[in-house]
């Protein structure tokens, strides 16, 4: 069975500054997807950036990036200039690939970007 | 274009009585989902519609839990009769059949149930 572990529940980082968010999984499959979604306060989850397994280029999105580290089975978001509106939790999520999209989510990183 | 809808936004009921949810995706949108959200845990998949045929209820407890998807668009979910540990967040979700897009789901604002 699939696995999703973040080790930190809560992270904090001053406005304009850069954060690390980290994220390791547990699978013996060899295509899968990978992805980091975003939940703000009281507000819905967005999809904030998707790395695919195949791929061993880091995915990027504008100030978010990815380092994702196949054998070591690590998959790491980076925000740069952080800004106020980042603030949110955020999960990593696993998908296998094949005929069923069953996403499974780690238990997230609460991120507070200080003024 | 209109995100997924969810309603009610929040229920509190007492254990043993009933509830339901519903919800409709983006238009155009085959694939479904319903998750959990407990609170200090990530979403949990409890069921996965492709248009109106089931494709996953592995971790849906049957005994107590019932969703369907009668003409391939809308959804509900029951719980019948709630426990105090139903207490959670209920999310529904969205995609595209096929291609690269599938992959990415898009979510409702979800349903905040308390059972007391």
């Amino acid at each position: 069975a699939q696995t999703v572990t973040q080790s930190q529940p809560e992270m904090s980082v001053q406005e304009a500054e850069t954060v690390t968010l980290s994220c390791t999984y547990d699978t013996s499959e060899n295509n899968y997807y990978l992805f980091w979604y975003k939940q703000p306060p009281s507000r819905q989850m967005i999809l904030v950036i998707r790395q695919e397994a195949y791929k061993q280029q880091n995915a990027t999105e504008n100030r978010f990036s990815v380092n994702f580290q196949k054998a070591a089975k690590s998959f790491s978001l980076k925000i740069s200039d952080s800004q106020l509106g980042d603030t949110a939790m955020y999960f990593c999520a696993f998908m296998r690939g094949g005929a069923t999209n069953k996403l499974i989510f780690g238990t997230g990183t609460l991120l507070a970007v200080q003024p | 274009e209109a995100g997924v809808a969810q309603s009610p936004r929040y229920k509190i009921i007492e254990k043993r009585q009933s509830v339901a949810f519903w919800c409709n995706p983006i238009s155009g949108h085959a694939t479904l989902y319903w998750y959990q959200q407990i609170l200090g845990q990530g979403p949990k998949l409890l069921i996965q519609f492709q248009n109106n045929g089931v494709v996953d209820d592995s971790q849906l407890p049957k005994d107590r839990f019932s969703a369907e998807r009668l003409k391939g668009v809308d959804s509900t979910l029951k719980i019948q009769p709630a426990k105090l540990e139903d207490s959670a967040v209920y999310l529904c979700a969205s995609s595209l059949l096929g291609g690269r897009a599938r992959n990415e789901q898009f979510f409702g604002p979800g349903t905040r149930l308390t059972v007391l």
